[in-house]
Parts: structure tokens; sequence; C-alpha cells
């Protein structure tokens, strides 16, 4: 069974500071989704990542893969307030299937 | 162009009733997902369509949830007899065949009581 796991599932920073956030995962894949929610509202989707090595950016937002230590990264850089959600990973399994498996979620704060 | 739409956005209901959420995907998209999100257990995916046929149902709870996909604009999940514990927000997303990325739409609160 594929298990997805973030950490840490909960994050309270300051303003201006850089953190990462971790995503693993347990079976073969290429295919990571990086995923944002507000309280109380649906899910946004942030990056898609589909090889090895792929970084995406979008503001103070970037994502990477890394496809062999099955693992997935987001890092925040000096981070603001409007930063505050919850970050959802998930994974597509390689094996022909599509089944989005998501991660635990981090639910972020960021204090001004 | 419209995203997923859910309905109703909030229910609640008694102990023993049925219940149906319904969902219109997104124009064109031909695979379709319902998810669960409870504080417990967090997203859960329930079961997936691919062009109206049910893919893969493994994470449906049990025998009192279904889900139908009669036509590629309509989709429902239905809970019969609905207990406490299924109080959650149940989320429909969509996808493009040759898309990646899945679309949610924006969840139907559901309180059991």
């Amino acid at each position: 069974e594929l298990k997805v796991e973030q950490n840490p599932l909960f994050l309270s920073m300051q303003e201006g500071k850089n953190y990462t956030i971790y995503c693993n995962y347990s079976t073969t894949s290429d295919r990571l989704y990086w995923y944002r929610q507000d309280p109380g509202k649906s899910l946004e989707s942030l990056f898609v990542l589909l090889s090895n090595g792929a970084v995406k950016q979008e503001g103070r937002l970037m994502a990477s893969l890394d496809t062999k230590a099955r693992l997935s990264t987001l890092h925040i850089t000096a981070a603001v307030h409007d930063l505050s959600a919850t970050y959802f990973c998930a994974v597509v399994p390689l094996l022909g299937t599509y089944k989005y498996i998501f991660g635990t979620g981090t639910r972020l704060k960021v204090l001004a | 162009d419209a995203g997923v739409i859910q309905s109703p956005r909030h229910e609640v209901t008694e102990m023993g009733q049925e219940v149906t959420l319904r969902c219109k995907p997104i124009s064109g998209h031909d695979y379709l997902f319902w998810y669960r999100q409870t504080m417990m257990r967090g997203l859960e995916l329930l079961i997936y369509f691919n062009n109206n046929v049910p893919i893969d149902d493994s994470g449906m709870p049990e025998d009192r949830f279904s889900a139908k996909m009669p036509n590629a604009s309509f989709s429902t999940l239905k809970i019969q007899p609905s207990e406490p514990r299924d109080s959650a927000v149940y989320f429909c997303a969509t996808r493009r065949g040759n898309g990646n990325t899945i679309y949610f739409g924006e969840g139907s609160w559901l309180t059991v009581v």
C-alpha cells in the first residue's frame, strides 16, 4: 500500500524566515503534486513535478523531486502571512494507475 | 470555463437517512475522483472513474457507500443509511485524460447527527 508522509505536520514560523516541508512516499513514482488548501476551502494546485530532478518555482515557493530518494521538498523563502495554509503533496504510483494518494498535510502558520 | 461543481455545499441530516452528493465535472475531463476529508484520516480516495466506468473503488469504506457516473456530465456519491462517523467534507475532483493536474470542487460538507 502506497504511503505518503509529510513532515512537519504543523509549522509555525515568523515572517521573513525560510523553511522546508518534506514529502516522503513509499513506492515508485515519477509524478508528484503539491496543493494548497485554505481553511474551509478547496484544494488548489501549486506544482506538478514529472521527473527526477524536477524543480518548479512560483513566488516564494519552490518544489523539487528526487525520485530515487522518493522525496519531494517544498521550500518557503522569506515567508509572508499570506502563505498561511495547509500544504499537501500527492503521489501517483508508477504502475498504470491514476490513484492520487495525498499526504497527511502540513499546516503552516506564518506569524507577523 | 466553470470548475468542478458540487452540490449540496452543506448538508445536515439525521442518522439513518439517505444522503446523495452530486458532482458535475469540468467539460472534457474524463477522469473523476471522489475524496473524503476528515481531521483524523486526512484526504482519502474513495473511488475514481474513467470515461464513466469505475476503475478503483477500493477506498469505499463499506456497502453503505455507492457511487455512479451515468454520463460524462454527472456523478453521485450515495450513503445509505448515513451514520455520524460519515460526517466529513466530500470532494469531487476531475482531470483530462492527457493532463496531469486534478481539479477539485468546493466540497460538500456533510454532518450526520
